[in-house]
């Protein structure tokens, strides 16, 4: 079960860009890349998903180098509104305990 | 369409009570998960059902927690006795299938034992 580690906690400015990276040393062939947003008082959100390269979507973009080692996800122009925890997990199909939820990075956006 | 419902939003028992949480999946969801999620930290896997089979129960705290989706649809998860170290946020997320389909989570069941 590969594990994950992040900050724990960012601050950034409205209007920057904020860069979270993850590592995973020991990530899987199998393995896919998954991140999560979540407010107080809600369930987590799906952000972005990836296996390698660059994946993006209308909210956020996803690197990954070659080794797969760590993972970088990129929230272009913050807003006050991105405050919130967001969690990087690793794992396949294989198993439920393989959807593993660290601490996470609490991203703090300042006016 | 409708996401993953909770219910209910908040639940007050006393030490030694019975609690039910249900969790409402996306109609079509294969996949059923529960986490556990204690103030100011990560969701903690409980469980985990494809259709109606419990396939990983290893998260599950003590045997004063069971879980059941009975019809492959709405899943209840029961606690025994509670005690105050089950307070906490009780979350459960659907997902298409197992093949890294992403979670969807509901806004989860506040459970404080008095």
């Amino acid at each position: 079960l590969a594990k994950t580690t992040q900050p724990i906690s960012m601050d950034s400015y409205e209007g920057q860009e904020v860069n979270i990276t993850c590592s995973h040393n020991n990530i899987a062939t199998n393995d896919y890349i998954t991140w999560y947003q979540q407010f107080p008082s809600q369930g987590p959100r799906f952000i972005i998903q990836g296996y390698k390269t660059k994946v993006t979507n209308e909210v956020a973009s996803l690197f990954i180098p070659a080794d797969r080692k760590s993972s970088t996800l990129s929230l272009p122009r913050v807003s006050l509104s991105d405050t919130a925890v967001y969690y990087c997990l690793v794992g396949d199909d294989n198993y439920g305990q393989n959807f593993v939820f660290g601490p996470g990075t609490r991203l703090s956006v300042l006016p | 369409g409708a996401g993953v419902s909770q219910s209910p939003r908040y639940k007050v028992a006393k030490r030694g009570q019975d609690v039910a949480l249900r969790c409402d999946p996306i109609s079509g969801h294969v996949s059923l998960f529960w986490y556990q999620q204690a103030l100011g930290q990560g969701p903690e896997f409980l469980t985990y059902f494809q259709n109606e089979a419990q396939l990983d129960k290893s998260g599950l705290p003590s045997d004063r927690f069971f879980a059941e989706r009975p019809e492959g649809s709405v899943s209840t998860l029961k606690i025994q006795r509670t005690q105050q170290e089950d307070s906490a946020v009780y979350l459960c997320a659907s997902s298409l299938e197992m093949t890294n389909s992403p979670l969807h989570f509901g806004n989860g069941t506040r459970l404080t034992v008095t």
